[in-house]
């Protein structure tokens, strides 16, 4: 069955540095996602990405963050000066429509900024 | 904004006893209501889904949910644990289309850990 992957699995990172967490979505699928949870709290959605586009972000997305499909297959969320604030675990989801299809979540990056 | 609430970051029941995982949705207008399932180590695994039809709906591994407009509720139910059911659930919605490309996004409740003792 297909799955939606994503590498690493865990990073520890300084303050101040880039990370780039990388998914690769199911391979028919259009629209794609990053969700985070910081641990203890609710998983948080981040942005959503169609056509090459960034459709919806949310407030967490600032401009320390960024998300591109380089290659047709990779998605990756870029954060360019890490904050203590950004350890969390990074979920990637993919679909294959909107609204009621059912989104399918890759196995999460967990990330830990010190 | 949407919110979603789930009652009871954790419940314990027995083997073989009912499980009920509660969830809420404030919305006007009833959205797609969705229950994860988060196992350790694991991404998070659609159980079921409402979209439109049968309030009632049943998913994977026994669980089934009844949608209430009324209450504004979710529930998710299984008549009988099995320890593997053990696992952390996630209730969450999506906004009905309406218009334009930027919906899909899911809204998540907190999550109920759920253990299951023998």
């Amino acid at each position: 069955e297909p799955e939606v992957t994503q590498t690493p699995s865990h990073q520890v990172t300084q303050m101040g540095q880039e990370v780039i967490l990388r998914c690769v979505p199911i391979s028919n699928h259009l629209y794609f996602y990053w969700y985070r949870q910081i641990l203890g709290q609710k998983v948080e959605f981040l942005v959503s990405f169609y056509n090459n586009e960034i459709s919806e972000k949310s407030e967490i997305f600032d401009d320390q963050f960024s998300v591109e499909r380089p290659d047709g297959s990779n998605f990756t969320l870029k954060i360019r000066s890490t904050k203590l604030e950004d350890s969390a675990m990074y979920f990637c989801a993919s679909t294959v429509g909107q609204g009621a299809e059912t989104q399918y979540f890759g196995p999460g990056t967990r990330l830990l900024v010190l | 904004a949407q919110s979603v609430t789930q009652l009871g970051s954790h419940v314990s029941v027995s083997e073989g006893a009912l499980v009920l995982l509660r969830c809420n949705y404030s919305s006007s207008v009833p959205p797609y209501l969705f229950w994860y399932v988060q196992y350790p180590n694991q991404g998070l695994q659609l159980l079921l889904k409402y979209t439109t039809g049968a309030t009632l709906v049943k998913g994977i591994n026994g669980f089934e949910a009844e949608f209430k407009k009324s209450e504004t509720s979710f529930h998710l139910t299984k008549p009988s644990a099995h320890m593997s059911d053990a696992a952390e659930y996630f209730c969450a919605v999506s906004d009905r289309y309406a218009g334009g490309t930027s919906y899909g996004k899911l809204t998540f409740g907190q999550g109920t850990i759920l253990t299951v003792h023998p």
